[in-house]
């Protein structure tokens, strides 16, 4: 398989401040994914983002394939950001996505 | 809403039954993946069909069967339940089968074996 080594494992944020989600992968991927479980279980498409910078609302992603990492800023946040995030990749040559062990965020007001 | 649906959203069952989980895949979508997220595995990829046919196999039990209809909607099948089995289980789809394909995920089916 392949290792998906996302960091810090729990973030707890006032409401307002940013951050940055890191995650690490230990092969050459070809699809990256990021996502946003609410606490009601529901896996949320945040970006599709093998490569390269995406930027959507308050929320941005970037991926250095080469340097085999993706970054997640999220800024300004809000309450309603809580929840776990996961980075997900596809290995060259598996149709499968690997998921990492996740980042849960809680916003405090 | 992905437009990926799971039916149902919950399952409470007891050790030893069999259950049906079914998905349907976004509209145009030919690519069905399974999904299990246990507290002690986390979330691993059991099996993909594309376009009726089993196209790739990850870390599937014996006990578990899946397959994909001619209007491309999938049944996982879970038989001979242990407690073990307990887990949300996820339904995706995407466009094609290959690698480039962007997934989108269901509202997942929570299985409570008793």
């Amino acid at each position: 398989g392949i290792q998906v080594e996302q960091s810090p494992p729990d973030l707890i944020l006032q409401e307002g401040a940013n951050s940055t989600l890191r995650c690490n992968f230990s092969d050459s991927v070809n699809n990256l994914q990021w996502f946003h479980q609410n606490p009601w279980g529901q896996l949320i498409n945040l970006f599709y983002i093998p490569s390269g910078t995406k930027q959507n609302g308050r929320l941005s992603a970037t991926t250095v394939a080469t340097e085999r990492y993706s970054l997640l800023y999220i800024s300004s946040s809000q309450t309603t950001d809580s929840g776990v995030y996961f980075c997900a990749v596809r290995k060259t040559g598996a149709n499968n996505l690997f998921f990492g062990t996740g980042t849960r965020l809680t916003v405090i007001p | 809403d992905s437009g990926v649906t799971q039916t149902p959203k919950h399952l409470i069952t007891a050790t030893g039954q069999r259950v049906t989980l079914r998905c349907s895949p976004r509209s145009g979508d030919l690519s069905v993946y399974w999904y299990q997220q246990s507290l002690d595995q986390g979330l691993q990829f059991l099996i993909q069909y594309y376009n009726g046919e089993e196209r790739a196999k990850g870390n599937i039990l014996e006990r578990f069967s899946a397959q994909q209809f001619p209007d491309l909607h999938s049944e996982l099948n879970l038989s001979s339940l242990e407690l073990g089995d307990s887990a949300l289980y996820f339904c995706a789809s995407s466009v094609g089968g290959s690698a480039n394909n962007e997934q989108f995920f269901g509202p997942g089916t929570r299985l409570t074996v008793l």
